[in-house]
């Protein structure tokens, strides 16, 4: 247990629905993330919060939509994804400002399917 | 942007084996983590180092800044160390860690 909780598990979606990932982190962190894992490739950044405000997005099509309410909390908003956007997606923690030089705490993912 | 290799790609050993898992990258750096990640996707970090070595049980890492070189070795190895073990470096910004593609270790009994 890393004490970064994510849900769904599982998501399969068609390219028109709206869905939404969650993550909650019980470690006081500051800084959350999102990471992008797909098959044969390593993992990607795609958006950096640091004490609520986003301070890194990656290039990151606007069909993911990040919300970050407060700093324990993160989502990430899917709509009209596309069947490429399949992969793993990976919610982490660390507990200072998001620099590369913080351990990093992360979840389960959520394996998700685009049809 | 900085470029990490690691090597094997894969690697299947007998239980009780000495392991070596290699990281290069192509640009100086602050700080590197290795971390594991099990079947079913979660990722723990092993460790973050920035000089030396550092030792937690039967897992040590070293890093040879000079070199631009990092191992993680397994002593003892055992089935439940089978997991693919990712390197990943920053710049010590905020600007996102560079990771490698993973080395997929299987242990066999």
């Amino acid at each position: 247990e890393t004490g970064v909780t994510q849900t769904p598990r599982h998501l399969v979606m068609g390219m028109t629905n709206k869905k939404s990932l969650k993550c909650e982190q019980h470690l006081g962190h500051n800084a959350m993330y999102w990471y992008k894992q797909s098959a044969k490739k390593p993992l990607e950044l795609m958006f950096v919060y640091n004490f609520k405000e986003q301070t890194e997005n990656n290039s990151v099509p606007s069909r993911f939509s990040p919300e970050c309410p407060n700093s324990s909390h993160l989502f990430l908003h899917l709509h009209t994804l596309q069947p490429e956007d399949s992969a793993l997606y990976l919610c982490a923690s660390s507990q200072g400002h998001g620099a590369t030089n913080e351990k990093l705490f992360f979840g389960s993912g959520t394996q998700l399917s685009v049809l | 942007k900085n470029e990490v290799e690691q090597s094997p790609q894969n690697l299947t050993a007998q239980e009780g084996e000495f392991i070596t898992i290699n990281c290069s990258y192509s640009v100086g750096i602050s700080a590197l983590h290795w971390l594991q990640q099990h079947p079913g996707g979660g990722i723990v970090s092993l460790f973050m180092l920035s000089s030396g070595k550092k030792k937690h049980g039967r897992l040590i890492a070293t890093i040879n800044i000079q070199e631009k070189h990092s191992s993680l070795h397994i002593t003892a190895s055992h089935p439940r160390d089978s997991a693919v073990y990712i390197c990943a470096v920053g710049g010590g910004g905020a600007d996102g860690l560079t990771f490698g593609k993973g080395t997929h270790l299987i242990i066999q009994p």
